[in-house]
């Protein structure tokens, strides 16, 4: 089966800080994981993701994340946060095998950057 | 604009009631997935077609909920009788079939309110 938990509903971070969002996976295969932002009203927007290779990924807007492997961590990172990036953010993750593909997503969390 | 494009983007309707909503993919992507988002969660898969065919349905998706891709282009999801326990947001999104590794992209969504 596979999983993906967000330990953490909502993050304050105050503008200029640097920032991260927390994401832990639980799957039966190699994973592919990915990043998704979800401003109001809106669709999710693609920010990044990890299929192989460095384990340090840059995604868009100065997004970047770690694939551990030993911690079955993919934790969304950002040097410095800016109030533009509030929105709600999901992990999710995909083992590729036959079939549909699909993503599996965690609850999301809430990231409020303070001015 | 080239994005997945969904069609309403809120509908309100009354117990009981059809409702259908639409989707197109992005063009060239002949695999397209609709997932369900309720307040406070991950989006969750429903079904998923490979150009017209439907090759996949979750157990969410019950014998009220009906999805069809006629041409393999766009994609239509209807819920019959609608119960109070629909109203989420509807997503869909789009991808390549020969590129497993490829980011799945999403529409904007269709907010459904039963009352």
């Amino acid at each position: 089966a596979q999983s993906v938990a967000q330990p953490e509903d909502q993050v304050n971070v105050a503008e200029g800080n640097p920032l991260t969002v927390k994401c832990t996976y639980s799957v039966s295969g190699n994973p592919y994981l990915f990043w998704y932002v979800q401003y109001p009203n809106r669709g999710l927007q693609f920010l990044l993701k990890y299929i192989t290779g460095d384990n340090l990924v840059k995604g868009s807007y100065g997004f970047e994340a770690e694939f551990n492997k030993s911690q079955t961590s993919f934790h969304l990172k950002k040097p410095s946060a800016l109030v533009s990036d509030s929105a709600l953010y999901f992990c999710a993750v995909r083992v590729y095998q036959t079939g549909a593909n699909n993503l599996f997503f965690g609850t999301g969390t809430r990231l409020t950057v303070i001015p | 604009d080239t994005g997945v494009s969904q069609d309403p983007r809120h509908k309100i309707t009354k117990r009981g009631q059809n409702v259908t909503f639409r989707c197109d993919p992005i063009s060239e992507h002949n695999r397209l997935y609709w997932y369900r988002q309720t307040l406070g969660q991950g989006p969750e898969f429903l079904t998923y077609f490979q150009n017209e065919a439907q090759l996949e349905k979750s157990r969410l998706l019950s014998d009220r909920f009906s999805a069809e891709r006629p041409k393999g282009s766009f994609s239509t999801l209807e819920i019959q009788r609608t119960e109070q326990g629909d109203s989420a947001m509807y997503l869909c999104a789009s991808t390549h079939k020969d590129r497993p590794k490829e980011t799945q992209y999403f529409g904007p969504g269709t907010r459904l309110l039963v009352l």
